[in-house]
Parts: C-alpha cells; sequence; structure tokens
C-alpha cells in the first residue's frame, strides 16, 4: 500500500507570505490521482486541487498544485488570515484512498 | 447548492450496533458513487466505505470489513452505513462524502468533491 508523507508538520507564516506545502508518496503514482483538502477548526475538509493541479469549484486562485512521480506540492500565494487550517494530500483513484497525515498551517 | 446533512451518531458501548443516515440535496444523487469517511478526533481522515451508483458494488477499509455494512436509497437520496460489533477504536468523526466522478463506481475515484459536516460515535464502556 502507498503511504503518503507530507512536511513540514507544522507552518507558522505571516499574511502576505508564500506558503509551500509538500506531499512524497512512497511509490511513484499517477498525478491524475492527487487531491489536495483543507480542513479548517471544527469543519470538514473540503476539496481544493484534484488531478494534482487542477482547482476544485470555487477555489481561489491563490491555491496551486503542482507535481509528478512521488512528489508534490500546494503553493498557497499571499496567505489570508482564513488560510488557517490543516492540509490534507490524498491519493485516489480507488480504494483506499489514503490520505497524509497533514501539515499545519498557522497564520502569525 | 450541494448538502449532505449525517445523523445517527451518539454514545455506543463496545459491542453494540448504531446505524447513520446521511441525507443528500443539490445534486442527482443517483449518479454518484457515495463514500463514508471518519477521523478520530485531532487525528487523520480514513476512508470508510463505498458504494456505487446503484449499490452494484460495494467496498470497505480492512478494519470495518465483515462489521459494517453501506447501503443507499436512491428514491430517498439517503446513504447509510450500518455499524456492528463496535470498537472502541471506532471512535471517531463520521462524514458523508460524495465522490467527484460522474458515473458513479466506487472504486473508480474516491476524490471528494462535497462533505457533511459529520456525526461524531463514541465507543465507550
Amino acid at each position: 500500500e502507498i503511504v503518503l508523507t507530507q512536511s513540514p508538520g507544522t507552518l507558522s507564516l505571516s499574511p502576505g507570505e508564500r506558503a509551500t506545502l509538500s506531499c512524497r508518496a512512497s511509490q511513484i503514482v499517477s498525478s491524475s490521482y492527487l487531491a489536495w483538502y483543507q480542513q479548517k477548526p471544527g469543519q470538514a475538509p473540503r476539496l481544493l486541487i484534484h488531478g494534482a493541479s487542477t482547482r476544485a469549484t470555487g477555489i481561489p486562485e491563490r491555491f496551486s498544485g503542482s507535481g509528478s512521480g512521488r512528489d508534490f506540492s500546494l503553493t498557497i500565494g499571499g496567505l489570508e488570515p482564513e488560510d488557517s487550517a490543516v492540509y490534507y494530500c490524498q491519493l485516489y483513484g480507488g480504494p483506499p484512498g489514503t490520505f497524509g497525515p497533514g501539515t499545519k498551517v498557522e497564520i502569525k | 447548492e450541494v448538502q449532505l446533512v449525517e445523523s445517527g451518531g451518539g454514545l455506543v458501548q463496545p459491542g453494540r450496533s448504531l446505524r447513520l443516515s446521511c441525507e443528500a440535496s443539490g445534486f442527482r444523487f443517483d449518479d454518484y458513487a457515495m463514500h463514508w469517511v471518519r477521523q478520530v478526533p485531532g487525528k487523520g481522515l480514513e476512508w470508510v466505505s463505498g458504494i456505487s451508483w446503484n449499490s452494484g458494488t460495494k467496498g470497505y477499509a480492512d478494519s470495518v470489513m465483515g462489521r459494517f455494512t453501506i447501503s443507499r436509497d436512491n428514491a430517498k437520496n439517503s446513504l447509510y452505513l450500518e455499524m456492528n460489533d463496535l470498537r472502541v477504536e471506532d471512535t471517531a468523526v463520521y462524514y458523508c462524502t460524495k465522490d467527484m466522478a460522474f458515473g458513479g463506481y466506487y472504486d473508480s475515484s474516491l476524490c471528494l468533491d462535497y462533505w457533511g459536516r459529520g456525526t461524531l460515535v463514541t465507543v465507550t464502556s
């Protein structure tokens, strides 16, 4: 089973700064099946990115995804206070739809 | 507007049963696979079970295989999760989720574009 590792565990940045979150798979995966979710405290996760780089409906342009092979990243260009959340990557395309452990983004 | 509303969570003793429900609206329910995903409070996300649009195929995580049963009623736009022989480690928030892929087979996508608010299941003696 493929394992997803996310780094860093926590990212603390100021508003307006750029955040880069990493997701690494234990083996090469298809970029067509890599997603990113945002979960704010007390809320359900929200789909941000699918297919490694396609923004989901209604997601602001400051969120972008990239990567291929084993290494993927989510970039938040110009952090806003409401971006404080935990971000999960997920490998989909069928069960078990493995999620990474998450990266917590804190806004100073 | 897509809405998924779960119900049925609560406090239950180990070995007992519980049935979760999810009422869907805002989309054509029978065009999509549906899934249950759980999250231990403060921890990560785990796919629990999925069901295809016509109930023809279903899948389960190894951790719940043989104890949980997923079902759906397309006439009622509803998804269910029957949970038997509950264990302490089943304690989690259970989310009802919609698969993004049109066409509805649970094992072809598992990209989840809409989530309910979740219902908390606490298994404790």
